[in-house]
């Protein structure tokens, strides 16, 4: 499965844009992008996913690069509910690809 | 929305009991996974499925077992539960390339 490289954390102040980055060097013509959030003590969530452009949801934007090695997940205005850990994820197009996490970035919202 | 309900938030087994810990989708959804979580390893994928009475092991399968009987339910079983398998279970569904639901997590401890 191609890799992807996150900060291990990051650190926002209440009410600013955040952009988290991930670098995903090795990925292939098929494989999804996929943003997922963990807030304590809660199972996943989904968050956004893209292939090639730039998409929006009422949680995130995602922004990927034109050469796709590189997204940045983009929360408008962060709030303390928001403080959680995310995770970049490459998946295939096909049912049997898998979610593989890695460590994410801890994202930690400041009042 | 889709709701992946899981049994038991939290729950306490000694060694060498059989444990069942049960996870039911109402969406209808063809893909079900449990994962566990352990600080520092991250999220770990222990059995999949594809459809009814179908599983295939993921990275970590020993001492596990699953089963589907029913499309919407699909169960980890712990034969003979051992103090390393203390951990976070966490079991999702999906279908085809879309995102994946969480449940809440089942906080299971091995004494």
């Amino acid at each position: 499965d191609a890799k992807t490289t996150q900060p291990n954390s990051m650190e926002s102040n209440e009410e600013e844009p955040v952009h988290l980055p991930c670098n995903h060097s090795t990925i292939s013509g098929t494989d999804y992008i996929h943003w997922y959030r963990q807030l304590p003590s809660q199972g996943p969530e989904y968050v956004i996913h893209g292939l090639t452009s730039n998409v929006n949801n009422r949680m995130a934007s995602l922004a990927i690069a034109e050469d796709r090695k590189s997204s940045t997940l983009i929360l408008h205005r962060a709030t303390l509910r928001d403080a959680a850990v995310y995770y970049c994820i490459l998946r295939g197009n096909n049912a049997g690809n898998m979610l593989t996490f890695g460590g994410g970035t801890r994202l930690m919202v400041k009042p | 929305d889709v709701k992946v309900t899981q049994s038991s938030r939290y729950l306490v087994k000694r060694t060498g009991e059989k444990v069942f810990l049960e996870c039911v989708q109402d969406m209808d959804h063809e893909n079900m996974f449990w994962y566990r979580q352990d600080p520092g390893l991250g999220l770990r994928l222990i059995y999949f499925s594809y459809d009814v009475k179908m599983k295939e092991k993921g990275d970590i399968p020993e001492g596990y077992s699953v089963s589907r009987e029913k499309k919407e339910r699909f169960s980890l079983i712990l034969e003979s539960a051992s103090t390393n398998q203390t951990s976070m279970y966490l079991c999702a569904s999906n279908d085809g390339p879309y995102g994946y639901t969480f449940g809440s997590g089942t906080r299971l401890t091995v004494v």
